[in-house]
């Protein structure tokens, strides 16, 4: 059974702040590895799906780099933004589900 | 830009009732999914389901749970006999069949047995 984990379970920051939250997976039978911002009563959003060793991807002032042989991925903000404050999920794709950490929820505060 | 669609956002119901969790998919996406998240912990895949049959559901999905899609674009999942422990978020997603590593979520029902 694949166990994704997140850390930490929950960050407060200063804006301006930059910050990172590791998501760790099995790395056998890796297919990818999916970021998602989610906000309370709205739909996850989708912020990076990685699927290859070394991947890098960046989105404004977020990025998230991938390790599948040691089963590891980060995600960065830099500068974090009151708007930036939300939960964020990382997921590993097993076969055609999504297995789901637990999330590390952000609060950055003015 | 489309997106997946819920409704209702919040049911409540009493123990033992039936209740039917309503998704519309984004209209080109072929592959469909139910996840949920008990309050303070993961979200759990329950099922997923591709050209009207079920590919593949978990533990959690047993005989009190069932998915439908009546017609071209609502995605069902129904709980015959609501208990406590079924209280939840619930998630639909969505998926084409090219961009098999992507799955679009809709913003959830909170589902609340009493």
């Amino acid at each position: 059974i694949l166990n994704v984990e997140q850390s930490p379970q929950s960050l407060h920051v200063q804006e301006g702040d930059s910050t990172n939250f590791t998501c760790s997976f099995p790395s056998s039978n890796f297919y990818a590895l999916h970021w998602y911002r989610w906000e309370t009563a709205k739909s996850p959003e989708a912020l990076f799906v990685m699927t290859l060793n070394g991947d890098e991807k960046k989105k404004g002032r977020i990025s998230a780099t991938l390790n599948t042989k040691e089963g590891y991925s980060y995600l960065y903000i830099k500068g974090s933004q009151p708007e930036d404050s939300a939960t964020y999920l990382c997921a590993s794709l097993s076969t055609d589900k999504l297995i789901f950490g637990t999330g590390t929820r952000l609060q950055v505060f003015p | 830009e489309p997106e997946v669609t819920q409704t209702p956002s919040h049911q409540v119901t009493q123990m033992g009732q039936e209740v039917i969790l309503r998704c519309v998919p984004i209209s080109n996406h072929l592959y469909f999914y139910w996840y949920r998240q008990i309050l303070g912990q993961k979200v759990e895949f329950l099922v997923s389901f591709y050209n009207n049959e079920i590919s593949e559901k978990s533990e959690i999905f047993d005989d009190q749970f069932s998915v439908e899609r009546p017609d071209g674009s609502n995605f069902t999942l129904k709980i015959r006999s609501t208990k406590l422990e079924d209280s939840a978020m619930y998630f639909c997603a969505s998926r084409t069949d090219r961009e098999i590593y992507e799955q679009y979520f809709g913003p959830g029902t909170r589902l609340t047995v009493t």
